[in-house]
């Protein structure tokens, strides 16, 4: 149980074209979720935290209007990486929860973007 | 806000060892803390998870203490397999909010 998928598990764009990220928990209903990015040898650094039906709460620094999520379901939340730049180039993990508590991981996403 | 202090960055043991990874936080009113492991290009897997109104829990080779006075819990893994090799971190929550991690151990298993 608790398994979390996410679609691409890798994409290569163009700069200045947009990309999206789907995030799925497979057999429960998550009433949170979150986004990471993550580089090389580093930990995870939260973007945002997605509830179901409402608007996300994105981290300081993290521009919204760049990464766009969308919580629709209590089984998907999507992150949309507009307009992407080499910087954005990274590897994006998401996890769901449903439990007070217990968070599952993603495989992730690795981006680049040429 | 929440910080964590991951202790060693990196740990290298032979197999059958035993490793030992620490963390610290710095917000009492955190009562959650997972462990994950995470390998290479893939996401973090949740190994063992430890709430505040317990001192120790063990799930086969694996074990988490907390120390709540001190602000601190570990990771204990004994008899330790190549297949054991990954990063670790830690994290700590409060309730349903955001996790705090830890920056991460490479853990190396020699054969």
């Amino acid at each position: 149980g608790a398994v979390v998928s996410q679609h691409p598990s890798w994409v290569i764009c163009k700069s200045g074209t947009s990309v999206k990220i789907e995030c799925r928990s497979l057999d429960f209903q998550a009433t949170t979720m979150f986004w990471y990015r993550q580089f090389p040898k580093q930990s995870l650094m939260l973007m945002a935290t997605s509830n179901e039906g409402s608007k996300a709460t994105y981290e300081q620094g993290v521009e919204k209007d760049k990464f766009l999520i969308n919580h629709a379901s209590l089984t998907l939340s999507t992150l949309t990486v507009t307009s992407a730049h080499p910087e954005d180039s990274s590897f994006y993990i998401c996890s769901a929860g449903s439990d007070v508590y217990e968070q599952y991981f993603g495989p992730g996403t690795r981006l680049t973007v040429t | 806000g929440e910080n964590v202090e991951q202790h060693p960055s990196t740990l290298s043991v032979q197999e059958g060892d035993s490793a030992v990874i620490k963390c610290t936080y710095s917000d009492s009113a955190s009562n959650y803390f997972p462990w994950y492991k995470q390998e290479l290009g893939k996401g973090p897997q949740l190994i063992i998870d430890i709430r505040s109104n317990v001192g120790e829990k063990k799930d086969q080779r694996i074990a988490v203490t907390l120390n709540k006075t001190a602000k601190h819990f570990s990771l204990h893994i004994t008899e330790t397999q190549p297949e054991d090799s990954a990063v670790y971190f830690c994290a700590a929550i409060f309730n349903a909010g955001k996790s705090t991690f830890g920056d991460g151990t490479t853990l190396t298993v020699k054969p």
